[in-house]
């Protein structure tokens, strides 16, 4: 299958801070790329779908302004989690699509972020 | 409302077989995933249905009916590495997948 990396695996910060996520499809172009979190032991909660050049479409509930998702190029997506907070901590896991939905969505390896 | 139901977890015997149930409400259907994640890691791609019937792919199988809403995964010749949590996820009109809370698979020696 397609390569999607991830990037940082892991990453501590400080509550108040920014932190930013990369997703870059290594072998593909990524025309949507899907940004979910997953707390423990629940179901991963689709944040947003972004598209290629366009504004990103939030899921109900997630605040835009808090998390910013740019998809500036069709191999790479970028979310910033702004101002984090320790309820931020979670797992948050990308996926990109060189198609339309989700039929064709390959996942990143996941971030796991710790706001203390 | 849109939902996936599937056991929260499950404990087999190493070298037996287990399935894994999933029932689904979505408005619309275009289609059920299977996938497995490992704790801390992402989850990666094990089936994908859109019509019904069973799908062998290996030591893993994957059956749809979707008059009944329902899927299984089927897993043969258990491995210790399959310890596990599978995710059951519908497709639905929209082409928005809807998640299952996964199926936390135990393999005892």
């Amino acid at each position: 299958g397609a390569v999607v990396s991830q990037h940082p695996s892991r990453v501590i910060c400080k509550s108040g801070t920014s932190v930013k996520i990369e997703c870059r499809s290594l072998d593909f172009q990524a025309t949507t790329m899907f940004w979910y979190r997953q707390f423990p032991k629940k179901s991963l909660m689709l944040m947003a779908t972004s598209n290629e050049g366009s504004k990103a479409t939030y899921e109900q509930g997630v605040e835009k302004d808090k998390f910013l998702i740019n998809h500036a190029s069709l191999t790479l997506s970028t979310l910033t989690v702004t101002s984090a907070h320790p309820e931020d901590s979670s797992f948050y896991i990308c996926s990109a699509s060189s198609g339309q939905g989700h039929t064709e969505a390959f996942f990143g390896q996941g971030t796991r972020l710790t706001v203390v | 409302g849109q939902n996936i139901d599937q056991p929260t977890e499950m404990t087999a015997t190493e070298g037996a077989i287990v399935q894994i149930n999933c029932t689904y409400q979505t408005s619309g259907f275009n289609g059920l995933f299977w996938y497995q994640q490992h704790a801390g890691e992402a989850p990666t791609f094990l089936s994908y249905n859109v019509l019904d019937g069973l799908e062998e792919k290996g030591r893993f199988s994957s059956f749809l009916s979707r008059s009944k809403g329902y899927s299984y995964l089927l897993l043969k010749e258990l491995q210790m590495k399959d310890s596990a949590s599978y995710l059951c996820a519908a497709m639905d009109s929209n082409y928005q997948l809807i998640w299952g809370a996964g199926t936390k698979l135990i393999i005892k020696p």
